[in-house]
């Protein structure tokens, strides 16, 4: 099946700081989507992007499908940024029709 | 309610137990899917239901049941867990358009935390 990598693993910021989380997969994609896990488990959508450019306030994600990578940008950080973000892909290859997800970027923003 | 919704929100079960746990989606989409996250392991993909048709089993062993009575709701059975099988379970649910190139946004429940002891 696909595969998912994501990196860095752990990132620790201050607050203010720019970040770039990376995600790389190993065949095309028909959906891919950033998450962020809360401290309670809670997934929460941050961007459907299997291709293209998209911004929501001070998070962007730019996903180029034919070089197979998604990045998510966090710009200002603030503290309740701190978390896990997850890249989670659907392969185009005839796999399974759930998302494969990354190990996840473990991102802590100290005040 | 709105979005998806997952109960309980944890579960403590001795290894003889059976138990269900319950999702259910008021975002009228017609797809459905249980997660597993585990400490060791990333999240992985369970069960995949399409307009109430199991369409994917990844491997997952015969003590998980699902059971997906209408589009809106979606079970776990369990019965005669392992300690190892303590994890998060994550219901989700997207909008499947019914062809093979209609992948939408998934959007997730809280979960249900599980301690098997």
């Amino acid at each position: 099946g696909i595969q998912v990598e994501q990196s860095p693993p752990d990132l620790i910021l201050q607050e203010g700081a720019n970040s770039t989380l990376r995600c790389n997969f190993s065949d095309s994609v028909n959906n891919l989507q950033w998450f962020h896990q809360n401290p309670w488990g809670q997934l929460i959508n941050l961007f459907y992007i299997p291709s293209g450019t998209k911004q929501n306030g001070r998070l962007s994600a730019t996903t180029v499908a034919t070089e197979r990578y998604s990045l998510l940008y966090i710009s200002s950080s603030q503290t309740t940024d701190s978390g896990v973000y997850f890249c989670a892909v659907v392969g185009s290859g005839g796999g399974a029709d759930g998302l494969t997800f990354g190990k996840g970027t473990h991102l802590i923003i100290q005040p | 309610e709105t979005g998806v919704t997952q109960t309980p929100r944890h579960l403590v079960m001795g290894m003889t137990n059976k138990k269900s746990l319950k999702c259910e989606q008021h975002l009228g989409h017609n797809a459905m899917y249980w997660y597993k996250q585990s400490a060791k392991k990333p999240l992985e993909l369970m069960f995949v239901y399409n307009f109430k048709e199991q369409t994917e089993n990844n491997s997952v062993p015969s003590r998980f049941s699902p059971e997906c009575p209408n589009s809106s709701h979606l079970f776990l059975h369990l019965h005669t867990l392992q300690p190892e099988d303590s994890a998060l379970y994550l219901c989700a649910s997207s909008q499947d358009g019914g062809g093979q190139l209609t992948y939408n946004e998934q959007f997730f429940g809280p979960g249900t935390r599980l301690t098997v002891l």
